[in-house]
């Protein structure tokens, strides 16, 4: 089963960093985890992914953890049009629900 | 960049009717997929092509087909809509299956009356 497990949503405030946990204790040696997100109205759009090692982009940060069982999108500085749902996969095929991440001014 | 194009962003038919959802995409990307994405359930696959002609069944591929004629071009085909095939539709496509990552298009959102 290739399923990841998120929260359903997390609170953030503007210009605060948030971390945003994944949990996918099934997933395999070869297996990448990528992240995306939706912002409303429109598709999902990819945000970072990685192997092993932590992994920065413009966008974010990934923190994998040294078994690969979890790993935390790292947004380092929120605003207000970083609220979206945040999805987690590593199987591509297979998406779960996502987390809906508010942020507050 | 990526620019994968659905044809229609809203789409309304009636019960019965053959509907086609298009999507193209610009990059020469081998992988293309189908999505539908409904609320309380995340995105579900339909189905996936992995080259031309070629095609694999995805996690809810009943009362659904899909064509890919053309390495650009992967339509989604619901040969007697129904009305709990209302829903949003997403297209998306990939060079590679296991590492690099999938591009979406903005989603056609189809209503079955």
């Amino acid at each position: 089963d290739a399923k990841t497990t998120q929260p359903n949503s997390m609170e953030s405030n503007e210009e605060e960093p948030v971390h945003l946990p994944c949990n996918h204790s099934t997933i395999s040696g070869t297996d990448y985890i990528h992240w995306y997100r939706q912002l409303p109205s429109q598709g999902p759009e990819y945000v970072i992914h990685g192997l092993t090692s932590n992994v920065n982009n413009r966008m974010a940060s990934l923190a994998i953890a040294e078994d690969r069982k979890s790993s935390t999108l790292i947004l380092h500085r929120a605003t207000l049009r970083d609220a979206a749902v945040y999805y987690c996969i590593h199987r591509k095929l297979t998406f779960g629900k996502g987390i809906t991440l508010s942020v507050r001014p | 960049d990526v620019k994968v194009t659905q044809s229609s962003r809203y789409l309304v038919k009636r019960t019965g009717e053959k509907v086609f959802l298009e999507c193209v995409q610009d990059m020469d990307h081998e992988n293309m997929f189908w999505y539908r994405q409904d609320p309380g359930l995340g995105l579900r696959l339909i189905y996936f092509s992995y080259d031309v002609k070629m095609k694999e069944k995805g996690d809810i591929p009943e009362g659904y087909s899909v064509s890919r004629e053309k390495k650009e071009r992967f339509s989604l085909i619901l040969e007697s809509a129904s009305t709990n095939q209302t829903s949003m539709y997403l297209c998306a496509s990939s060079l590679s299956l296991i590492r690099e990552p999938q591009h979406f298009g903005d989603g056609t959102r189809l209503s079955i009356l």
